[in-house]
């Protein structure tokens, strides 16, 4: 059973716009969520992160919103740039000490110029 | 940066072989992570370490043992590669908003 997912695949943004990534979860044990992006042939590279006591949180042109009551997160990218292309990932942690993140599929973004 | 490097970066292997893959960190973490990065899964917790010769299992952890004996290297190993193990491996280090190592593809025939 997948307890993060990201139901879309792949999403395509017009150089400008925002681009909106979604996450949902199951684990109502989830306390902390992360967002990574990873390009081809590179490890995923630590983007925002957000803990359960908030809901917001926002760093440059990133910001993730977090609606525990509906286990959703989402990434807003505003405008999106070319350089943001790549496929992102969701990871959530029970923050048991070690960090052990469970990951979303992962969604690839395009940006159009 | 070089705090997290992986080696090999491609290794092709023959079923039944083991296979030693190297994680290494010069960042002095106490935490260490191997994940398997498969399509349709994004990326899964193998095995973890949160000390020396401290380990525990992930996710997916049945093939796989894993050992650390200093704070910088953490090994992974396939005692006996399988097709199934056919994958991206990643190790990653440290804690809140880890750092991932560049990969390592590794084929088994």
């Amino acid at each position: 059973d997948q307890q993060v997912k990201q139901n879309s695949p792949s999403l395509s943004v017009q150089e400008g716009r925002i681009s909106i990534l979604n996450c949902d979860y199951t684990n109502s044990m989830f306390d902390y969520f992360l967002w990574y992006k990873k390009y081809p042939a590179e490890g995923p590279t630590f983007l925002i992160s957000i803990s359960s006591i908030k809901d917001k949180n926002e760093d440059g042109r990133f910001t993730v919103f977090l609606n525990k009551s509906a286990k959703h997160l989402s990434l807003h990218i505003v405008p999106s740039q070319p350089g943001d292309s790549a496929v992102y990932f969701c990871a959530a942690s029970a923050n048991e000490g070690a960090q052990k993140l469970v990951f979303g599929q992962g969604t690839r973004l395009t940006i159009n110029p | 940066d070089a705090g997290i490097t992986q080696s090999p970066r491609h290794k092709v292997t023959e079923t039944g072989t083991p296979v030693t893959l190297r994680c290494h960190q010069t960042e002095n973490h106490r935490y260490m992570y191997w994940y398997r990065q498969d399509p349709g899964h994004g990326l899964r917790l193998i095995h973890y370490s949160y000390g020396v010769k401290d380990t525990d299992k992930g996710e997916v952890s049945d093939g796989y043992s894993v050992s650390r004996s200093k704070t910088e290297d953490f090994l992974l190993t396939l005692e006996s590669a399988t097709s199934s193990q056919t994958s991206v491996y990643f190790c990653a280090s440290g804690s809140v908003g880890y750092t991932f190592g560049s990969g390592t593809r590794l084929t088994v025939v």
